[in-house]
């Protein structure tokens, strides 16, 4: 069974460039959550959909972020324009909506910001 | 607020011995609760979960994990550690209540040496 897929895996740019990162979940799974791990920070959880709809932006940074899911089997972090301490891998987890249900996890996007 | 605590940010063991990695979760109610392994470049693989009934709860490549209600703790064992298990582990409760959010709380995660 094809598991989360993430691309880019491996994205190199300069500061102030546009970054879209890309998620695909399980199919059948209607929860999607970014991640974003950092050495200094460990794994924070930035934002959550439940069946498309945006439940918690909470841990969003600032405006520069932003996601969307279109349908159940996409969603985008778009970083614009994006800083040299945006450079973080991040990750990609879908669920089945249930509480309590555990994510599974993409194999992530490592992010350098020149 | 839910919260979870791994107090150790490293351990090291030698290859064949056992291995414990300890928990803790600050919950109000019954809690949902994973631990996840994650190898260098790949993403959290979840180990074992925890939902209710059997307080040991057995998961993949030989770990188990205990809930122990009165210690709010919900450690991870292997009986005999293997050179691969070499990775970082992270312990993770589901919150809300009743079902009302499907978010996880993660630990700040154990990183496991294991020497020859």
């Amino acid at each position: 069974d094809a598991g989360v897929i993430q691309s880019p895996r491996h994205e190199v740019t300069e500061m102030g460039q546009e970054v879209t990162l890309r998620c695909k979940p399980i199919s059948g799974h209607n929860s999607l959550f970014w991640y974003r791990q950092t050495m200094m920070r460990g794994l924070e959880l930035l934002i959550y959909f439940n069946n498309n709809v945006p439940i918690d932006d909470s841990g969003m940074p600032e405006d520069r972020f932003s996601a969307k899911m279109p349908n159940a089997s996409f969603s985008t972090l778009k970083i614009q324009p994006s800083e040299p301490r945006d450079s973080a891998v991040y990750f990609c987890a879908s669920s089945f909506r249930t509480g309590g249900q555990p994510q599974h996890f993409g194999d992530g996007t490592r992010l350098s910001i020149l | 607020a839910q919260s979870v605590t791994q107090p150790d940010i490293h351990i090291t063991v030698s290859e064949g011995a056992s291995l414990e990695l300890r928990c803790n979760y600050s919950y109000g109610a019954t809690p949902y609760l994973f631990w996840y392994v994650q190898s260098p470049g790949q993403g959290l693989q979840l180990l074992l979960k925890y939902f209710s009934g059997d307080t040991l709860v057995q998961g993949i490549k030989g770990f188990e994990a205990e809930f122990k209600r009165s210690q709010s703790s919900f450690n991870l064992r292997k009986p005999s550690v293997h050179w691969s298990d070499a990775a970082e582990y992270f312990c993770a409760v589901g919150a809300g209540y009743g079902g009302a959010t499907n978010k996880l709380i993660f630990g700040t995660g154990t990183l496991l040496a294991v020497q020859p």
